[in-house]
């Protein structure tokens, strides 16, 4: 299984909103609505941020919003804060029983 | 609350084991409904799933490195294991060992801090 494909770095001011995109097969991302994603600073474990596609967890602010179509998720980040300055990589369950994990992407707070 | 512990040799030579342990500390690795994997970050790079063992004992694993991968639970001693033989280079990374509840289809949702393992001579 091919890691799935984010843009290597995205940008934005404070207040923004930027979007980071997750694509991946019909065997992966396409197949099912298990697209999750996580963030993560440097030096520390990943945080899952959302899950089955749009679902956040409970503590994570709703400034994080996720979508689904056809092979390719997204990420949106509203009201971009100097905190959410980190890697993001989305993750999918496969048709193998097995997850996978994207490229990452580089979120930069201008 | 419940955490979780890499621990093992930071240290590995080629072609020799890597192992790592996972110490559950606040909870039980037998709790029903709870999946136990191991997921790994070479330095400056990005996330790769390597397995995962499910409260029922069945195994998950990573295509890529199935034939050198074996993921384990010891109840006795509350904790689980990584086994990852005839290692390169390639296999220097963090290892993390994480856990989900078998109702979010997620790879990790609780993430141990992570180790560093070496693969030199």
């Amino acid at each position: 299984q091919s890691a799935l494909t984010q843009p290597a770095s995205v940008s934005g001011s404070p207040g923004q909103s930027v979007t980071i995109s997750c694509t991946g097969t019909s065997s992966d991302v396409g197949a099912y609505n298990y697209v999750s994603w996580y963030q993560q600073h440097p030096g520390k474990a990943p945080k899952l941020m959302i899950y089955d596609v749009s679902n956040r967890p409970s503590g994570v602010s709703n400034r994080f919003s996720g979508s689904k179509s056809g092979n390719t998720a997204s990420l949106t980040i509203s009201g971009l804060q100097a905190e959410d300055e980190a890697d993001y990589y989305c993750s999918s369950y496969t048709s193998s029983s097995t997850y996978v994990f994207g490229t990452g992407t580089k979120v930069t707070v201008l | 609350q419940l955490q979780l512990q890499e621990s093992g040799p930071g240290l590995v030579k080629p072609s020799e084991t890597l192992s790592l342990t996972c110490t559950v500390s606040g909870g039980s690795v037998s709790s029903g409904s709870y999946y136990w994997g191991w997921i790994r970050q070479p330095p400056g790079k990005g996330l790769e799933w390597i397995g995962t063992i499910s409260y029922s004992g069945s195994t998950y694993y990573s295509p890529s490195l199935k034939s050198r991968v074996t993921i384990s639970v010891d109840t006795s001693k509350n904790h689980f294991s990584l086994k990852l033989t005839s290692v390169t280079a390639a296999d220097t990374a963090v290892y993390y060992c994480a856990r989900r509840s078998s109702a979010v289809a997620v790879a990790a949702v609780l993430w141990g801090q992570g180790t560093l393992v070496t693969v030199s001579s």
